[in-house]
């Protein structure tokens, strides 16, 4: 069985400052770790994914993240908000044989002009 | 085309009536899938399609039916439903399971009077 604990309900930055969103999993066996973003009202759009490749991966809008086996986590990163990155963030883990897909609670992200 | 998109975006019904979601894909995928989402909430799986067929149903009240009449359609069928089950339905696609991200289409909010 696999879990996702994203360790910030909500995160509150002013614009053009570092943004980072902490997530950590736990996991039976290798798992793919992805990170979403839902903007009000819309559907959940993919930021970047982990597939066993580059521990440090690079997603869309400057965003990326870096896996840890070691500390199992999967944090992301951003190195300066803009107003449009206020919106609610999913850390999600998947296993292989697997269509499920585990969700953490979600980071909401507001981003002070 | 990276886009699944789904009809209507918003829908109002009676506990008495029948409706249905539409959900279309066309990126080839052969995985289908229904979640809800409540405010505030990561989604939640519904059902899972997999090459047309029925491979997953998380327990879903009857008063929900899926159908996929082919690989790049996806239907949900609403009847008699109750005012909790007001929420936003994402449909999502996918090439496959574990390491294949699923693409979400932009919901459909349905309020049950």
């Amino acid at each position: 069985a696999q879990s996702v604990t994203q360790l910030d309900s909500h995160v509150s930055v002013s614009e053009g400052t570092p943004v980072l969103l902490r997530c950590n999993y736990s996991s039976s066996y290798s798992p793919s770790l992805f990170w979403y973003v839902q903007h009000p009202n819309k559907g959940l759009q993919l930021l970047l994914k982990y597939t066993s490749a580059a521990t440090l991966v690079k997603g869309i809008n400057g965003f990326e993240a870096e896996f840890k086996k070691s500390e199992t986590s999967f944090h992301l990163t951003k190195p300066s908000a803009h107003m449009s990155d206020a919106a609610v963030y999913f850390c999600v883990v998947s296993l292989l044989n697997d269509y499920k897909l585990s969700f953490g609670a979600g980071t909401t992200v507001t981003v002070r002009a | 085309d990276t886009e699944v998109t789904q009809t209507p975006k918003h829908l109002v019904m009676g506990m008495t009536n029948k409706k249905s979601l539409k959900c279309e894909q066309h990126m080839g995928h052969r995985a289908m899938y229904w979640y809800k989402q409540k405010a505030k909430k990561p989604p939640e799986l519904m059902f899972v399609y997999s090459y047309e067929k029925l491979s997953i149903n998380e327990s879903v009240p009857s008063r929900f039916s899926p159908e996929c009449p082919n690989s790049s359609l996806l239907n949900l069928h609403l009847h008699a439903l109750q005012p909790e089950d007001s929420a936003l339905y994402l449909c999502a696609s996918s090439h496959g399971q574990g390491s294949y991200e699923q693409y979400f289409g932009p919901g459909t909010r349905l309020t049950v009077t």
